[in-house]
């Protein structure tokens, strides 16, 4: 059964903290996806990467970084976490091929606190 | 400016009876719909889809209509059961060679009463 990783469920961390959340896929995806969901917001794209070590920015890509070293991997960076990244945080992966279901397969997700 | 809008925040339903979902859009470049349900503290997950070559597509009690001229599709659900009860979010996409970005909407809740 194909894999979407995420590290922790729940992380809590204090405002000025650099977080990582991490993610990491089995099924030899291209493309790789990160995402919070927000109450009435939906699901709004961050960072995707399409390739290993590409990274392009979503709709919201300010106060995040991302990482992607080996194409199984894909890290979020917030280098300082302030409290409106308060969020549940989804990670997703997908095949680049025209014609085929552009489906994703979601991990669990990171439900992130910051106080 | 929101690309893929569910206006109905959340949706009531008898177990048996049809639920109807809808999803409006603005961009005219997007060419593939899904729709994913999505269980309190779980991923997201895949329901159906559509291309825009087509204007339905039914997989069992799921069927989702697609306007084009009207830039709106809709998930029907016949017959609705307790376990349907879930965020349902509507996306869409278009092809890039910079990877398929899914554009999503806000979900709508649905419960269904027993």
């Amino acid at each position: 059964d194909v894999k979407v990783t995420q590290s922790s469920r729940y992380l809590v961390k204090r405002t000025g903290e650099k977080v990582f959340l991490e993610c990491v896929q089995d099924m030899d995806h291209e493309n790789m996806f990160w995402y919070r969901q927000d109450p009435g917001l939906g699901l709004r794209l961050i960072y995707f990467s399409y390739d290993v070590k590409m990274k392009e920015k979503g709709d919201i890509p300010e106060g995040y970084s991302v990482s992607r070293e080996k194409k199984e991997r894909f890290s979020l960076i917030l280098e300082s976490a302030s409290t409106n990244q308060t969020s549940m945080y989804l990670c997703a992966s997908s095949f680049d091929r025209r014609g085929q279901n552009y489906g994703y397969t979601f991990g669990s997700g990171t439900r992130l606190t910051v106080v | 400016d929101q690309q893929v809008k569910q206006n109905s925040p959340s949706l009531s339903v008898q177990e048996g009876r049809i639920s109807i979902l809808n999803c409006d859009y603005t961009n005219s470049m997007f060419d593939y719909f899904l729709w994913y349900k999505k269980y309190p503290a779980e991923g997201p997950t895949f329901l159906i889809s559509i291309s825009s070559i087509k204007d339905k597509n039914e997989d069992g009690r799921f069927t989702v209509f697609l306007n084009k001229s009207a830039k709106h599709l809709s998930l029907h659900i016949v017959p609705s059961q307790p376990g349907d009860s879930a965020v349902y979010f509507c996306a869409a996409t278009f092809y890039s060679f910079a990877g398929n970005k899914l554009t999503f909407g806000g979900g709508t809740r649905v419960l269904v009463k027993p």
